[in-house]
């Protein structure tokens, strides 16, 4: 069964590049990597998704190594709003067995 | 419009009351799922519901019931409340039943439940 692991808090300054990695032993053949964003108060949010190599949007890239047992999200040139809580989240396809992370702190600097 | 609504948004109770907690979704999803997220952010799914039909259903206690009345529909039922139950408890809705993993999850604002 796949299980996530990843960093429980990050800091960093407005304008940097933020790398958060997610850590998923396990994880099988099929399973997709998606990442969600979460702002006190509210539902997490999905920020990026993918399977093997480099995704990119107008918000994140999301970088998946060969052997596929970790994953970095990516945010770049962050500001004080990109603070908030960042999950990353295994899915099992074959079972729709759901995996999320323990969720990484951002927290954004002035 | 909310896309996906959680009614109520706060609910505090005693230990052993029942209580519902609703959600709707205007998506035209067909799936369906309730979360629970504990004081340390960890967030754990309970069930899922596809067309109606249950089809996650982690290990969870059985005083957790949901219910879903139509596919934009699903409640969850909570009977003899525990202090342990106290958590934020998250809707959510997606196209299909996550189909090769690729389905994006919508989440709902949270009902946070506080049981004294």
């Amino acid at each position: 069964l796949a299980k996530t692991t990843q960093p429980i808090s990050m800091d960093s300054y407005e304008g940097q590049e933020v790398n958060i990695t997610c850590s998923h032993n396990n994880i099988a053949t099929n399973d997709y990597i998606t990442w969600y964003q979460q702002f006190p108060s509210q539902g997490p949010r999905f920020i990026i998704q993918g399977y093997k190599t480099k995704v990119t949007n107008e918000v994140a890239s999301l970088f998946i190594p060969a052997d596929r047992k970790s994953s970095t999200l990516s945010l770049p040139r962050v500001s004080l709003s990109d603070t908030a809580v960042y999950y990353c989240l295994v899915v099992v396809s074959n079972t729709g067995k759901l995996i999320f992370g323990q969720g990484t702190t951002l927290q954004v600097k002035p | 419009d909310t896309a996906v609504s959680q009614t109520p948004k706060y609910l505090v109770t005693q230990m052993g009351n029942d209580k519902s907690i609703k959600c709707e979704q205007n998506l035209g999803h067909d799936t369906m799922y309730w979360y629970k997220q504990d004081s340390k952010k960890f967030l754990k799914i309970m069930f899922s519901y596809n067309n109606k039909e249950l089809i996650i259903n982690e290990t969870v206690p059985n005083r957790f019931s949901p219910k879903s009345p139509d596919k934009a529909h699903l409640n969850l039922h909570i009977n003899s409340l525990e202090l342990g139950d106290s958590a934020v408890y998250f809707c959510a809705s997606s196209q299909g039943f996550l189909a090769g993993g690729q389905e994006t999850q919508y989440f709902g604002p949270g009902t946070r439940l506080l049981v004294l």
